[in-house]
């Protein structure tokens, strides 16, 4: 069974420019997760989507944002790039719902680097 | 103080070593508890979820205990291939869907 997949593996932008990550869940699941490792701060957690809705979000300013698509995939925008958002961005899933017990798995991430 | 933490170590051990980690949390209406690990440039993989009663997969087994608010996570028969670092997880009662994670405690299983 194909894990949660993530694209691009590495985006290069300048600052002030916008990027897009993508992630396609494990089959089944209806829950996606982004979170942002940045070197020394350990996972954030960044937004939440169950069923095409977001449903929390972490401390992040507003231009991070995203979407989840009717297939379920989901897009992390972030606009206005800074050089502090330079990180890997992780993507997991889960089965939907509002279990609190529900196991995430993550992707392979996306590692941004903004110059 | 952070909401979860944990021994950044690094926990030097020979293979075949037992060796425990303990990760603290403070919010005490903290719902469940998970254990992953996370080789270096790499995604955090689930190695467990952790229960009340306590689990055990093969040489792994963690417990939780809510009176102290930790969860352990104990290694036995160390191999080589388990030197990576090891995150905490925790997710609050009401349902956010958010993990918060510890900074994780690096072990390094040496020959």
């Amino acid at each position: 069974e194909a894990g949660v997949t993530q694209s691009p593996t590495h985006l290069i932008k300048t600052r002030g420019q916008q990027a897009t990550l993508r992630c396609s869940p494990i089959s089944g699941h209806t829950s996606v997760y982004w979170y942002q490792q940045a070197l020394g701060l350990g996972l954030q957690f960044l937004l939440w989507y169950d069923e095409g809705e977001e449903r929390n979000r972490g401390n992040f300013p507003p231009r991070f944002s995203g979407r989840q698509f009717p297939n379920y995939s989901s897009e992390l925008n972030v606009n206005a790039l800074e050089l502090e958002d330079s990180a890997l961005y992780l993507c997991a899933s889960s089965l939907g719902g509002l279990a609190g017990s529900n196991e995430q798995f993550f992707g392979p991430g996306t590692r941004l680097t903004v110059l | 103080r952070k909401e979860v933490e944990q021994d950044p170590g690094p926990f030097n051990v020979p293979e075949g070593a037992t060796v425990a980690f303990n990760c603290t949390y403070s919010n005490s209406a903290s719902q469940s508890f998970f254990w992953y690990r996370q080789d270096c440039r790499k995604e955090p993989k689930l190695l467990m979820s952790v229960y009340s009663s306590g689990n055990e997969d093969g040489r792994f087994t963690a417990q939780l205990n809510r009176a102290s608010q930790y969860i352990s996570l104990l290694i036995r028969d160390s191999k080589l291939s388990d030197s990576a670092t090891y995150l905490c997880a925790v997710k609050r009662a009401s349902n956010t869907g958010k993990l918060i994670f510890g900074q994780g405690t690096t072990l390094q299983v040496k020959p």
